[in-house]
This record gives C-alpha cells, structure tokens and sequence, in this order.
C-alpha cells in the first residue's frame, strides 16, 4: 500500500527557518515524482513545486520558486519542505502529494495527511 | 503561466440531479487535466486524470471530458456523499474550486 506520512504540526515564530517531512513507503520512492501543495486557511489548492528523487529533478511554481526549497533524501524515502525565514502569511496546511498510479507529475493521486504549519509572534 | 478558470464557483443541486463543473485553460494543455475532491476537514482526493480517466475505486457516477483549453466534470446522479468542494488542475496550476451543496 502506498503511504505518505508527513511530519506534525509545527509553530513558529516569524523569521524562523523550518523544514517538514513527508516519508513515501509501499513503492518505488526514487522513480515517481513528489510534490508539495499548500491550502491556507478557508481557501483553494495551490501547486507549491515537485520533485523527481531519482534525479533531483525539481520543479518550482513562479509563486513559490526562491520562497522554498524543496528536495528528497532517496536513503530514508522521504521529500522534504523547507523555509529559511518564516513569514505570517506561510501559515497554512501542506500536503505531500504523490504522482504513482498514473505515473505523470500532473496527477497527484496519493497525498499525505497534511501539516498545519502555524507562523504567529 | 497558466490560468485555470472554473465555473461556477458553488451550485446547489438536489439529490439524483445532475451536476456539470466547467474548467477553461488560458492556453491549451493537451488532456493534462485531473479533477479532485476535497470534503469539509478532510484530505483532497483524486477523481478523475488525463481528462476522463476514473481514478481506481471512484463511483462510476464521475465522469470527465474535455480537451486542449476546455473541459467538464459531471456527477450523473448527485448522492449526499458527493457535498465537496472540487478542483480542477491543469498542468500544475488548480482552479479556485466549486462548492457542491445539496438543496
């Protein structure tokens, strides 16, 4: 069975770096992209960028390219997301999502439980 | 970049009705066109990839269409279970969403 599983919940303060988790299993990990969605709060889906392990092939969205950093550690099967400088406006929920069934990064047909990421003074 | 449009952005349909979403690309985008579902509180969930192909394990009540810069969902038959918000996707950019509710 294909598993995402993400890190937990995480508050911080404004200007803090972070950086969250999401440990593929059940799969082939280093031969199917991974990708990261953020949703803010009440409000839509948003493509934050993907990443193919077996390449460090990465791909960002204009929105998001030089915000994060996304990459993927193949020896332990996990992608991670990373901020250096946290601002409020990065408070959301993020999922990692998987492209494995249909094995194109478009489609996202596994996705992990999510990660409230909360940025407050 | 590529702009999704969807249409409407909620409906009110009543049980066994038939529903219809609308998606318009700014610019064509092949069939690179997948559908999800997203429940109050829960997990987004793939519906429907490559413009029309279900997703294992999705009620054949899903169905999709469409290609290059227009495409549809339809639920044939709107069950209670189906009150969601559904986006459409194109080739990494997601539509503001739809809110079905019953009536």
């Amino acid at each position: 069975e294909v598993q995402l599983v993400q890190s937990g919940a995480e508050v911080k303060k404004p200007g803090e770096s972070l950086k969250i988790s999401c440990k593929g299993s059940g799969y082939s990990f280093t031969n199917y992209w991974i990708g990261w969605v953020r949703q803010m709060p009440g409000k839509g889906l948003e493509w934050m960028g993907i990443i193919y392990p077996g390449a460090s092939d990465t791909r960002y969205s204009p929105s998001f390219q030089g915000q994060v950093t996304i990459s993927a550690d193949k020896s332990i099967t996990t992608a991670y997301l990373q901020w250096s400088s946290l601002k409020a406006s990065d408070t959301a929920m993020y999922y990692c999502v998987g492209c494995i069934v249909a094995a194109s990064p478009y489609y996202f047909d596994s996705w992990g439980q999510g990660t409230l990421v909360t940025v407050s003074s | 970049d590529i702009q999704m449009t969807q249409s409407p952005s909620s409906l009110s349909a009543s049980v066994g009705d038939r529903v219809t979403i609308t998606c318009r690309a700014s610019q064509g985008i092949s069939n690179y066109l997948a559908w999800y579902q997203q429940k109050p509180g829960k997990v987004p969930k793939l519906l429907i990839y490559a413009a029309s192909t279900l997703q294992s394990g999705v009620p054949s009540r899903f169905s999709g269409s469409g290609s290059g810069t227009d495409f549809t969902l339809t639920i044939s038959s709107l069950q209670p279970e189906d009150v969601a918000t559904y986006y459409c996707h194109g080739r990494w950019t997601f539509g503001q969403g739809t809110n079905v509710e019953i009536k």
